[in-house]
């Protein structure tokens, strides 16, 4: 069964960079596209971006300035920086599965990432 | 690229049927086959329901069904049950090859 697990700081200053790392368990890293997206307490899901296992990337318009997304095909993980933080990215950060020609269709459970001095 | 345009709360009587819409450009929902839905409970991951604009994973219940056309896409849930009470996202790919989702939409069974 695919699992995905997000981990990283609950906690951020801002200004400061936000880094997640999202572990994956039951599939190859080298099957599917991955991604990471946020959702601000009580708001809607905003996508941030996505990575391919050969290092192919796209991001949100809005964030690509501030985001990188990597991946690491020898531990079957992949990452999440986020640049220059304000209050405005305090959200839960999910990351998911997307295979080939498919939806999101296996999810982390999200993590609470609160900016905050 | 602006979210995809969803009502905020639908609501409905058991047994009933309900549709959301998700109202985008012909740069995402408009122009490609690729608009999902997902149903999001309170302090869940989403879970999806619906893709490709009217496919259904194994295991999502039949009385969830979804269409399109022109630059709206539409949830409907025939059949209404208290567990169909949540929060519903659609989602379209792009034509600068991302992602974007709706507004949102909380469903409410009266």
């Amino acid at each position: 069964q695919v699992q995905l697990q997000e981990s990283g700081p609950g906690l951020v200053k801002p200004s400061e960079t936000l880094s997640l790392t999202c572990t994956v368990s039951g599939d190859s890293i080298s099957s599917s596209y991955w991604s990471w997206i946020r959702q601000p307490p009580g708001k809607g899901l905003e996508w941030i971006g996505y990575i391919y296992y050969s290092g192919i990337t796209n991001y949100n318009p809005s964030l690509k300035s501030r985001v990188t997304i990597s991946v690491d095909t020898s531990k079957s993980q992949f990452s999440l920086k986020l640049s220059s933080v304000t209050a405005a990215d305090t959200a839960v950060y999910y990351c998911a599965r997307k295979p080939i020609g498919k939806p999101f269709d296996y999810w982390g459970q999200g993590t609470l990432v609160t900016v905050s001095s | 690229q602006s979210a995809l345009t969803q009502p905020a709360s639908v609501s409905g009587s058991p047994g009933q049927s309900i549709t959301i819409s998700c109202t985008g450009t012909s740069s995402d929902v408009g122009g490609y086959n690729y608009v999902s839905w997902y149903q999001q409970h309170p302090g869940k991951a989403p879970k999806l329901m619906i893709y490709d604009v009217s496919n259904r994973p194994s295991g999502v219940s039949n009385r969830f069904s979804g269409s399109k056309s022109g630059n709206t896409a539409s949830l409907t849930i025939s059949g209404l049950q208290a567990e169909d009470e949540a929060d519903y996202y659609c989602t379209s790919y792009t034509s600068s090859s991302t992602y974007v989702f709706g507004t949102g939409t909380k469903v409410t069974v009266l």
